[in-house]
């Protein structure tokens, strides 16, 4: 079946502007998760969702970052106002009910800042 | 907080020699801990994970506690296990879903 998909594969921006990264979770799957991986280092957790809500979000930056999951499967990873910084692939995972299982990754979106 | 350190950043190994990957973890409660690879053009997928205590493309890892270790190993590396090589720790912690990750390894096997 299919697997855990991003969109854009790619973003490109310009310092101070508002980008949405979308991810598709693998149909069924409850859990949901973003990650963040610089250049050089291992993926970095930002935020999970169980179902429509966030039930870990100490991941996040700072309130620039936000993302929703309103239906309860897609998910929009929102940055306002981005800086450089925030240039690196974000990952988006899911899991099957109770996230105690194997977590699927998405092939990742690479946001570049310039 | 959790803290999981892959002291290699490159490892080259000879087609047919052992591998061994190192990963080392700091957690004070007991960790589930995983390995995952990223094949080239490729996502990030599971390999093993230490509750499952089975092989992987012929790969192990055992929990080591009292060295809060837990390195990847192959007795006969092949070409195809090229990758990058992450080593990753959740906590026991009920609703503490995430994974928390090293900074990787690249293997390179020498034909």
């Amino acid at each position: 079946g299919a697997g855990v998909s991003q969109t854009p594969s790619n973003k490109v921006t310009e310092k101070g502007k508002y980008v949405e990264l979308r991810c598709d979770p693998i149909s069924g799957h409850t859990a949901l998760y973003w990650y963040r991986q610089s250049l050089g280092q291992g993926p970095e957790f930002l935020i999970y969702f169980q179902g429509t809500g966030a039930a870990d979000d100490s991941g996040l930056p700072n309130d620039r970052f936000f993302a929703v999951r309103p239906e309860g499967s897609v998910s929009t990873l929102k940055i306002q106002r981005t800086e450089r910084g925030d240039s690196a692939v974000y990952l988006c995972a899911s899991s099957s009910l109770g996230g105690r299982n194997e977590q699927f990754f998405g092939p990742g979106t690479r946001l570049t800042v310039l | 907080a959790q803290r999981v350190t892959q002291p290699e950043k490159l490892l080259s190994v000879f087609k047919g020699a052992p591998v061994e990957l190192k990963c080392n973890y700091s957690y004070s409660g007991s960790p589930e801990l995983f390995w995952y690879v990223q094949y080239s053009r490729q996502r990030l997928q599971l390999l093993l994970r230490h509750i499952s205590r089975e092989s992987i493309k012929g790969f192990t890892a055992d929990l080591n506690k009292g060295e809060t270790s837990f390195h990847l190993k192959k007795p006969f590396a092949q070409e195809e296990d090229s990758a990058m090589y992450y080593c990753a720790l959740r906590t026991s912690n009920f609703g503490n879903e995430k994974l928390t990750f090293g900074t990787g390894t690249r293997l390179t096997i020498i034909p």
